[in-house]
């Protein structure tokens, strides 16, 4: 079974330039969560999707993170503009169909953001 | 206090060493525990699911005090393979988990 795919692995990017990051759930993981791994701390989570609605989004600094899930499938998190403070391991996660409080989440390899 | 707590580490231990993590967390309303286990820029994944019953898999253990909010984890046997960061997760309700900011372990020959 193939796991929960990301890309890019790494990016390098200024400060105040916009960058995208693309996660692929397992195959039919309704709930997908992305999460900021910041160096020497736990993960955090921005956001969580059921499908393609979001069920929380208490963590997400919304006046420069967006992401989406349009299709209930794939997602895209996206920072516009980015903050040196952002420089970061994004980590995409997902669920099975019916999440439950003892579901097992599966991470993908992350994406690793410098921002100079 | 955060939600999460746990032990600050590294922990050094030699190889067949016996180590204990411990985790608090502060949310009395919290329904499941985990203990994931990341590698160097590794992804996190699952190691074991804490149980009120406490729990074993192998050489590792885990025990849930719920009147403590308190969760442990021990590794009897240390191998080198062990080295890796633990980290203590808490789900508060829907699938929502919070994780601590972790304990690294390193194991010597």
């Amino acid at each position: 079974e193939a796991g929960v795919a990301q890309s890019p692995r790494y990016k390098i990017i200024e400060k105040r330039q916009s960058v995208a990051f693309w996660c692929n759930p397992i195959s039919g993981h309704a709930t997908l969560y992305w999460y900021q791994q910041i160096l020497g701390q736990g993960p955090k989570l921005l956001i969580q999707f059921q499908n393609n609605g979001v069920v929380d989004d208490s963590q997400l600094p919304k006046d420069r993170f967006s992401a989406e899930r349009l299709k209930g499938v794939d997602s895209t998190l996206k920072i516009q503009p980015a903050k040196l403070e952002d420089s970061a391991v994004y980590l995409c996660a997902s669920s099975s169909a019916r999440p439950t409080i003892t579901d097992t989440q599966y991470f993908g390899p992350g994406t690793r953001l410098t921002v100079l | 206090r955060k939600e999460v707590e746990q032990d600050p580490g590294p922990f050094n231990v030699p190889e067949g060493a016996t180590v204990a993590f411990n985790c608090t967390y502060s949310n009395s309303a919290s329904q499941s525990f985990f203990w994931y286990r990341q590698d160097c820029r590794k992804e996190p994944k699952l190691l074991m699911s804490v149980y009120s019953s406490g729990n074993e898999d192998g050489r590792f253990t885990a025990q849930l005090n719920r009147a403590s909010q308190y969760i442990s984890l021990l590794i009897r046997d240390s191998k080198l393979s062990d080295s890796a960061t633990y980290l203590c997760v808490v789900n508060k309700g829907y699938s929502t988990l919070t994780f601590g900011k972790g304990t690294m372990l390193l194991v010597s020959p």
